[in-house]
């Protein structure tokens, strides 16, 4: 089993769409959760931290469930500009800062 | 502005060449990582350090080597024993090597083989 497993789609959905992405982690230990963004042949970037009470950043919404060990990422009223691939990141327990990245959900917007 | 310079953004080995890609941080961050990154899959790590002169293997460090001379720099060398060097290869940096500590990412680097 993957450490940090995702969907990687790819999910095609119209603009003005809300998409839900789905993450499973495999050990109990971690307590730092992310979503990160990746477009095309760059880097990845922040999109948001993930919170034990759920947090939620304009048109993005993250939650967690420790007890399913499943992280989810939601997005309302899709736009173009959101067509990336979409990183569900948990931290290595240790505090080394070691993360360990899923393989990504490919979200494509369409006009 | 401050951010993770890594050159060269392209980069590409003969056989039996070593290589060493450049990362570059201003941030004042303690914490440097490199991972490396195929087509559809996720990053792994390659190398971490925590602080100057001291670092660490990842999941996947076999064929490369690096050094932590100073606080701003973090070069990866890519040896002759890597056999399959093709990916890209991403730098990264955070504030401390800590959990809750978010990790910063350079441009990265396309490395093929000739």
């Amino acid at each position: 089993r993957k450490e940090v497993e995702q969907d990687p789609g790819p999910f095609n959905v119209p603009e003005g769409a809300t998409v839900a992405f789905n993450c499973t982690y495999s050990n109990s230990a971690s307590q730092s959760f992310f979503w990160y963004r990746q477009d095309c042949r760059k880097e990845p970037k922040l999109l948001m931290s993930v919170y034990s009470s759920g947090n939620e950043d304009g048109r993005f919404t993250a939650q967690l469930n420790r007890a399913s060990q499943y992280i989810s990422l939601l997005i309302r009223d899709s736009k173009l500009s959101d067509s990336a691939t979409y990183l569900c990141v948990v931290n290595s327990p240790g505090n080394t800062g070691k993360l360990i990245f899923g393989q990504g959900t490919t979200l494509q917007v369409k006009p | 502005d401050g951010g993770i310079t890594q050159s060269p953004k392209y980069l590409f080995r003969k056989e039996g060449q070593n290589v060493t890609l450049s990362c570059e941080q201003n941030l004042n961050h303690d914490a440097m990582y490199w991972y490396r990154q195929d087509p559809g899959q996720g990053l792994r790590l390659i190398y971490y350090s925590q602080i100057v002169n001291d670092f660490q293997k990842g999941d996947i460090a076999e064929g490369y080597s690096v050094s932590r001379e100073k606080k701003e720099s973090f070069p990866l060398t890519v040896t002759s024993a890597q056999k399959n060097p093709t990916a890209f290869y991403l730098c990264a940096s955070s504030l401390t090597g800590i959990a809750k500590n978010i990790q910063y990412f350079g441009a990265g680097t396309r490395l093929s083989v000739l």
